[in-house]
């Protein structure tokens, strides 16, 4: 079954506005990673953030985590058409990743 | 990160075939996974592949319909057996714990994208 939950499931932006990206979750974690993935290719690793980690910075994303309200954020600033892709967040629990359903980001030139 | 590579990148295949994809990292990795995404879905993971035994099934699939092979630390294989339309997916193999790697940070493969006729 699936872990996460993002919200919304799609979002549309202007380039360079920022993006925001929710993931709702339902049981303890040790970690969460958030990926992206082109037209139905792999995907990509954008970021790792562990259960004692409240927020962590890469490039023009920003990823916080709140255990207590079992929820995560993804922001993207400054957004480029580029950055169109789906987006996931995966828990990581008992060595395993669950995957939520994920966010179709589409920024539009 | 480790690079990930995967054999073939597509496929097409007659159904009641099978097709063997291959997975292949650059680098030693402590643990390598098999995941499977359907059309428009997200990811589910079939097993994890353990090196020199049997790998670890998740519910719902079984070895007979997704054998899969891990001879040594760097290479994997996932047999999707006797096909159906229901099989095409796109399949994706992933690693964990490596050289130079948080172990917690786990990578994907460009992925093989089947279409089952």
């Amino acid at each position: 079954s699936q872990q996460g939950e993002e919200d919304p499931q799609a979002l549309s932006i202007q380039e360079g506005e920022n993006a925001t990206m929710n993931c709702s979750y339902k049981t303890s974690i040790n970690n969460l990673q958030w990926y992206r993935q082109n037209s139905g290719r792999g995907l990509v690793h954008l970021i790792l953030i562990r259960s004692n980690e409240r927020e962590k910075h890469s490039g023009r994303l920003r990823v916080t985590l709140d255990t207590s309200k079992k929820s995560s954020s993804l922001l993207i600033t400054a957004s480029r058409a580029a950055d169109t892709a789906s987006y996931f967040c995966a828990t990581g629990a008992n060595s395993k990743l669950t995957f939520g359903k994920g966010i179709t980001l589409s920024v539009r030139p | 990160s480790a690079v990930i590579s995967q054999k073939p990148s597509r496929d097409i295949c007659q159904r009641g075939t099978s097709l063997t994809i291959q997975c292949q990292v650059d680098s030693q990795v402590t643990m390598m996974f098999w995941y499977r995404q359907q059309p428009g879905q997200s990811l589910t993971l079939i097993a994890t592949a353990n090196q020199g035994s049997e790998a670890t099934y998740e519910s719902g699939f079984v070895i007979d319909k997704f054998p899969i092979s891990r001879p040594n630390l760097t290479f994997s294989t996932l047999t999707v057996s006797n096909m159906s339309p229901e099989d095409s997916s796109i399949y994706l193999c992933s690693v964990r714990g490596g050289s130079g790697i948080f172990y917690n940070e786990q990578f994907f493969g460009p992925g093989t994208r089947l279409t089952v006729l």
